[in-house]
Formats: structure tokens, C-alpha cells, sequence
């Protein structure tokens, strides 16, 4: 069974730039999940997705960061414009179900803003 | 303070018993977790106990939970090179139970 996709592994850009990565999920799995992993911290929930509709979002910065999942299964999360303090890893996980801590996630984008 | 807070560090001889401690503030969750992070890696998840649960073996890992306390520990067993790495403890938090991560303890194995 192939895992979580994500691209690119590595980013780096300007502060005020715009970035977006991608994220496909393992197949049949109808939740994903955007994390945000700053150095030295867990992972912290942006957005979660059941199917293609948003179950939640509150603590996506939404002024710059938006996220879509068109068509229920790949998903792409933009940043416009970037800050310096966005600079983390970008975690994509999927589960089977809504009500589960059973997450596959993602090798992660690192992030770098300067 | 955090939600769920771990220690940050921890550091075993190869073949010993490791035991990472993990406390939380919220007692309505219904399943906790343990995740593990490799270099470079995302999450993989390790584990997990049902909140009825006092104990949970599954070969050299195993999670006690104490309810009263608030406190969940992972206990690996004959700790090898190998398992170096960050661990996460996680809750749900019931409803359509969003999971909530620690913080993270590494782990260090010495040869």
C-alpha cells in the first residue's frame, strides 16, 4: 500500500513570496490533515478535511494560508504572502475515518523563509 | 501550559528499558496515542490505549495510563539503536476527536 505523498520535500523562499504544496493521500482514506511542525515542537492541526469538505479550520491563519481538497482526494496548501515565522515542516496525514487518532502522515515539506 | 507536556530529552544504553512519561490537561479523551518521528520523517504511529484501559502490551512496547493522574507513559523494552528518535504522545478530544499532539520527547540510544 503506498503511503502519503507529499511535494516538495524542500522549499525555500523570500519572505512576502507565495509557496504551495501538495499532498496525496493514501487511497480509500476519506480524512486529511494539514499540520503545521515548527522545530523543536509537536505537530499543530491547520486544517482537517473530510472528503472535500472542511471539518476544521480554526487554526488556519486564513489573511495567508488556504487549502483546498477539489475532488476529495489530492490537496494543495497555499501560503501568500509568507513570513518569516512560517518557516516549519508541513505535515500531511490521512485516516480511514473522521473519529480516529490512526493517522498516516507524510515525509513533511520543510519550509524555510528568509 | 501546554495541553499534553512530555520531557524533552532522554537518554538509555542500548538493551535497557526506556520510559517516556507524557501528562495531559483534558481527561475526555477516548483514545491516546504514541507516535514516533525519524529524522527527516513524518509521524508514525507507534500505538495507542482506549481511555478504559489501565495497561497495553504489544511486543516491546508498553503504555500505562493513569487516569487519576493524567499520565501516560510508554515503556520500551531491550531499547536498540534503532529506536532513537522523537516520540509524540496524542489525545482526541472527543466529538470528532481532533488529536492533539505533545511536545516530544527524543530519545537517545548509546551503544
Amino acid at each position: 500500500e503506498a503511503g502519503v505523498a507529499q511535494s516538495p520535500r524542500y522549499k525555500i523562499i523570500e519572505k512576502r513570496q507565495s509557496v504551495a504544496f501538495w499532498c496525496n493521500p493514501i487511497s480509500g482514506h476519506a480524512t486529511l490533515y494539514w499540520y503545521q511542525q515548527i522545530l523543536g515542537q509537536g505537530p499543530k492541526l491547520l486544517i482537517q478535511f473530510q472528503n472535500n469538505g472542511v471539518v476544521d479550520d480554526s487554526q488556519l491563519p486564513k489573511d495567508r494560508f488556504s487549502a483546498e481538497r477539489l475532488k476529495g482526494v489530492d490537496s494543495t496548501l497555499k501560503i501568500q504572502p509568507a513570513k518569516l515565522e512560517d518557516s516549519a515542516v508541513y505535515l500531511c496525514a490521512s485516516s480511514l475515518e473522521l473519529a480516529t487518532g490512526e493517522q498516516y502522515f507524510g515525509p513533511g515539506t520543510r519550509l524555510t523563509v528568509t | 501550559g501546554e495541553d499534553v507536556e512530555q520531557s524533552l530529552f532522554l537518554s538509555v544504553r542500548e538493551g535497557d528499558s526506556s520510559v517516556i512519561n507524557c501528562t495531559y490537561t483534558d481527561s475526555s479523551s477516548t483514545y491516546l496515542y504514541w507516535y514516533k518521528q525519524e529524522p527527516g520523517a513524518g509521524l508514525q504511529l507507534l500505538t495507542y490505549i482506549f481511555s478504559n484501559m489501565d495497561m497495553k502490551q504489544d511486543q516491546r512496547l508498553t503504555v500505562l495510563l493513569n487516569k487519576k493522574d493524567k499520565h501516560l507513559s510508554l515503556r520500551i523494552a531491550d531499547t536498540q539503536t534503532g529506536d532513537s528518535a522523537i516520540y509524540f504522545c496524542a489525545r482526541d478530544s472527543g466529538g470528532y476527536q481532533k488529536v492533539t499532539f505533545g511536545t516530544g520527547t527524543k530519545l537517545q540510544v548509546i551503544p
